[in-house]
């Protein structure tokens, strides 16, 4: 069975870093595009980052490109979402998604089957 | 990027009775080339993570029970419960995967009346 939990999540004060986690099992992450999608409190859906199978292509929305980075370690078939200079706006609840896809490009078919439980992220000092 | 807006943002429904969703895309998601529409569907459960319902805007997920459906076109497109159990009380999510980056709409909350 197919299976995402995240970690990593906690308290951090503006301009902070944090590393979120998402370790899979049951598929092999190099083999998906994989992604982070965030639910600030009481809010809607952001797709953050994403990243293809096989190449590795990463792609960021502009809300935090710059400042996060996705990374993922195939040995240990886990992915990463490295975020720096925090800001109160990046409170939320981060899923790690896999895609139906294996590239995170246009017209294919990059709908989410499965997530993770979610991490929670709060920017506050 | 493409927008997607859904409509209304919170619908009261009885028991039994039917529920539908829209949402629309700033441009189409229809790819001519396939004739495929771009548009998936989720349902989140309160403290839980979304779960997808429908892609290609109306082919049903695995388990996924039949008095939900999915329809529409273009830029155009509803999410249909037949007959509301009380298990259906949850946020609506459509996402369209037509291009990057990927965007949802807004949500829609489903309560009971």
């Amino acid at each position: 069975d197919v299976q995402l939990v995240e970690s990593g999540g906690g308290l951090v004060q503006p301009g902070g870093s944090l590393r979120l986690t998402c370790a899979a099992s049951g598929f092999s992450l190099s083999s998906y595009a994989m992604n982070w999608v965030r639910q600030a409190p009481g809010k809607g859906l952001e797709w953050v980052s994403g990243i293809s199978g096989t190449v590795g292509a990463t792609y960021y929305a502009a809300s935090v490109k710059g400042r996060f980075a996705i990374s993922r370690d195939s040995s240990k078939n886990t992915l990463y979402l490295q975020m720096d200079s925090l800001r109160a706006e990046d409170t939320a609840i981060y899923y790690c998604a896999k895609s139906d896809a294996i590239v995170l490009v246009d017209k294919r078919n990059n709908w989410f089957d499965f997530w993770g439980q979610g991490t929670l992220v709060t920017v506050s000092s | 990027d493409i927008v997607m807006t859904q409509s209304p943002d919170s619908l009261a429904v009885s028991l039994g009775e039917g529920a539908t969703i829209n949402c629309k895309s700033s441009q189409s998601v229809l790819y001519s080339s396939n004739n495929k529409n771009y548009l998936a569907w989720y349902q989140q459960k309160p403290g839980q993570p979304p779960k997808l319902l429908f892609y290609w805007a109306s082919t049903r997920e695995s388990g996924v029970p039949d008095r939900f459906s999915g329809s529409g076109s273009g830029t155009d497109f509803a999410l249909t419960i037949s007959s509301l159990q009380a298990e259906d009380v949850a946020l609506y999510f459509c996402q369209q995967y037509y291009s990057t980056p990927l965007t949802f709409g807004g949500g829609t909350k489903v309560e009971i009346k």
